[in-house]
This record gives structure tokens, C-alpha cells and sequence, in this order.
């Protein structure tokens, strides 16, 4: 089983449309929990936290649960800039190592 | 903007060259890392400087030498690399170590590498 695994793509969606993202993870342990937005050709970057209260920042909210040990992110009104990877981000304890999902590739269309 | 820095942002070598890629973040992180991603892959990591000390090398060829001369700057020296090293190298910084909670990896916009 991979530490973490997430969603296999493309997800090719309209544009106004809500999407969503699973994402697992093996290690019970782990404390830190992000998703990362990469565009074609560019270093990932922090899309947003992910908290075991769940958090929302405009259109994405991201939420946590630690007993099944999935993370997940929602992406309502796409819009077509949405268009990118969203990879999912999480922290091994005690240590420097950040283990990154494959990714899932979105396309909103219009 | 990022506020991890990388130079250059583009470098094609041949595999008797010598280079090196440098790097500079100016957030007061504690944490450097090289990264290396292929296309359509997540980003592997390579190297993880704390406090200016190696504290993690995975296995990575000797042909790839890190060096952190001092708390704010990390360079990545290349020598005698294979066609198949291509790829987008990335630099990266965090507060502390990133097992702890809140610790958060900030990416530099990396560097194109290209090896013929």
C-alpha cells in the first residue's frame, strides 16, 4: 500500500461545477496534512492547510478525518483557472520527510 | 510570489560539464530541501539540510553534491550527469521539521535542467 494514494485522473469537469478530491494516507501518526495546486510547468504551491476541524478558504474546503485517515478537497464554481494538479501533501512524524500523492489532474472546461 | 529563490531557471549541460544550482530563501527557515520531479510525477525528494546540516540524503548518486553555506542559501553541484537526470529540480524551505504540525514546505520556482 503506498503512504498516500489519492484519486487516479483526469477529472474533466464544466466550468460552475463541484469536484471533489480523496485522498488516503497509512501512516496513523501523521500530523500534517496540505494540498498543493502545480500548473503546467511550475513548483507546487500551498493551496491550503488541512485541519481535523475541516477549513474552508473561498470556493475549497478541505476536511480531515483522522479514523478512516482520508483527506479530502472540494473545489465548488470551477472555474477554468482551476485547471492544474492538486496534489496531496502529508507529513511523516518526527522528521523532515513529506510524502507527495501522484496528483490528480483537473480540467474544467467551458 | 514565491520567496524561495532559484537560479538558474534554465540549464542545459553536457555530461562532462560541471555546474551548479543555487538556491536562497529569505523566511528565517531552519529547513532546505532538493527535490527533483518528473514529468507527470510528484516530486521526489533528494536532500534536507536543518540548521545548515545534511540530515537526509536518499541514496542519491554521488554525481549530485549538496552544499548549505550558510542558513539562507543551498546549492546542488552537478558533475558527470546521465541524459536520464533531466529534470525540474526543486528547492524548498520550511520552518522546522515538517513531521511537527504546522510545518510547511514552501517551493522555490525550480530549475529546468536538461542533460545531452
Amino acid at each position: 500500500r503506498k503512504e498516500v494514494e489519492q484519486d487516479p485522473g483526469p477529472f474533466n469537469v464544466p466550468e460552475g461545477a463541484t469536484v471533489a478530491f480523496n485522498c488516503t494516507y497509512s501512516n496513523s501518526a501523521s500530523q500534517s496534512f496540505f494540498w498543493y495546486r502545480q500548473d503546467c510547468r511550475k513548483e507546487p504551491k500551498l493551496l491550503m492547510s488541512v485541519y481535523s476541524s475541516g477549513n474552508e478558504d473561498g470556493r475549497f474546503t478541505a476536511q480531515l478525518n483522522r479514523a478512516s485517515q482520508y483527506i479530502s478537497l472540494l473545489i465548488r464554481d470551477s472555474k477554468l483557472s482551476d485547471s492544474a494538479t492538486y496534489l496531496c501533501v502529508v507529513n511523516k512524524p518526527g522528521g523532515f520527510k513529506t510524502i507527495f500523492g501522484a496528483g490528480t489532474r483537473l480540467f474544467v472546461k467551458a | 510570489d514565491t520567496e524561495v529563490t532559484q537560479t538558474p531557471k534554465h540549464l542545459v549541460m553536457g555530461m562532462t560539464n560541471k555546474k551548479s544550482l543555487k538556491c536562497e530563501q529569505h523566511m528565517g527557515h531552519r529547513a532546505m530541501y532538493w527535490y527533483k520531479q518528473k514529468a507527470k510525477k510528484p516530486p521526489e525528494l533528494m536532500f534536507v539540510y536543518s540548521y545548515e546540516k545534511l540530515s537526509i540524503n536518499e541514496s542519491v548518486p554521488s554525481r549530485f553534491s549538496p552544499e548549505c553555506p550558510n542558513s539562507s542559501l543551498l546549492n546542488l553541484h552537478l558533475h558527470a550527469l546521465q541524459p536520464e537526470d533531466s529534470a525540474l529540480y526543486l528547492c524548498a524551505s520550511s520552518q522546522g521539521p515538517t513531521g511537527g504540525a504546522g510545518n510547511t514546505i514552501y517551493f522555490g520556482e525550480g530549475s529546468w535542467l536538461t542533460v545531452v
